[in-house]
């Protein structure tokens, strides 16, 4: 059965340290892998990844992915309370499906 | 450009009863999949509808089923409601002629189960 898993599935910081958030994946049909911000509503893209050891960068937001051992990570640097949200990695698989991880609640405290 | 629509925003119903949400995709997406989101089991997939025919299924039982209309909005309906069935339901869109596999979210319909 496919799957995603996250971790940590929570964590607090302080403003100003650096997070990273871990994903592996074991999918059939992988296509890309996809991270997403969850605050109070609906998820928000942050970054696809389809090609092992490319770096994406958005500010303090980072990401990479390995598909040789099926993981990714997303890097946040400088944290700020506005971080605080649910990061959701995802595979997305031919046809559209998206496969999610449970997701990582960070909280950052000022 | 607007976004994803979906509506209602909020409804609640009781066990037994069936409900039809509806999605407007972003203009100009073919793409419409279904989510549903519960505390428990995360974000798991419904259904994508592409050019009104269903692509692809998840492992959800029939009683959920959905459908797209010409202009690519689309409609899911539950029958005979169970209060497992309380979660907040998500449609997503994409353009299937960029090929970046990039999904863009609606704010979700939010059903509760009485």
């Amino acid at each position: 059965e496919d799957k995603v898993v996250q971790s940590p599935l929570s964590l607090v910081v302080h403003e100003g340290d650096t997070v990273t958030l871990n994903c592996s994946y074991e999918v059939t049909n992988f296509r890309s892998l996809l991270w997403y911000k969850q605050e109070k509503k609906a998820p928000t893209f942050l970054f696809m990844l389809t090609s092992s050891g490319i770096e994406k960068k958005s500010g303090r937001l980072s990401s990479i992915l390995d598909k040789k051992e099926l993981f990714s990570i997303l890097n946040i640097t400088a944290t700020q309370t506005g971080d605080s949200a649910i990061y959701l990695c995802a595979v997305l698989e031919y046809g559209n499906k998206l496969v999610f991880g449970a997701g990582t609640i960070l909280r950052v405290k000022s | 450009k607007a976004g994803v629509t979906q509506t209602p925003r909020y409804l609640i119903k009781t066990r037994g009863q069936q409900v039809t949400l509806s999605c407007s995709p972003i203009s100009g997406h073919r793409s419409v999949s279904w989510y549903q989101q519960t505390p428990g089991q995360g974000l798991q997939f419904l259904f994508e509808y592409f050019s009104e025919t269903q692509r692809n299924k998840g492992n959800f039982p029939g009683r959920f089923s959905g459908r797209q209309f010409s202009n690519s909005r689309s409609e899911m309906n539950v029958s005979t409601l169970e209060l497992g069935d309380s979660a907040l339901y998500l449609c997503a869109s994409s353009d299937d002629r960029t090929n970046t596999g990039e999904l863009f979210f609606g704010e979700g319909s939010r059903l509760t189960v009485l």
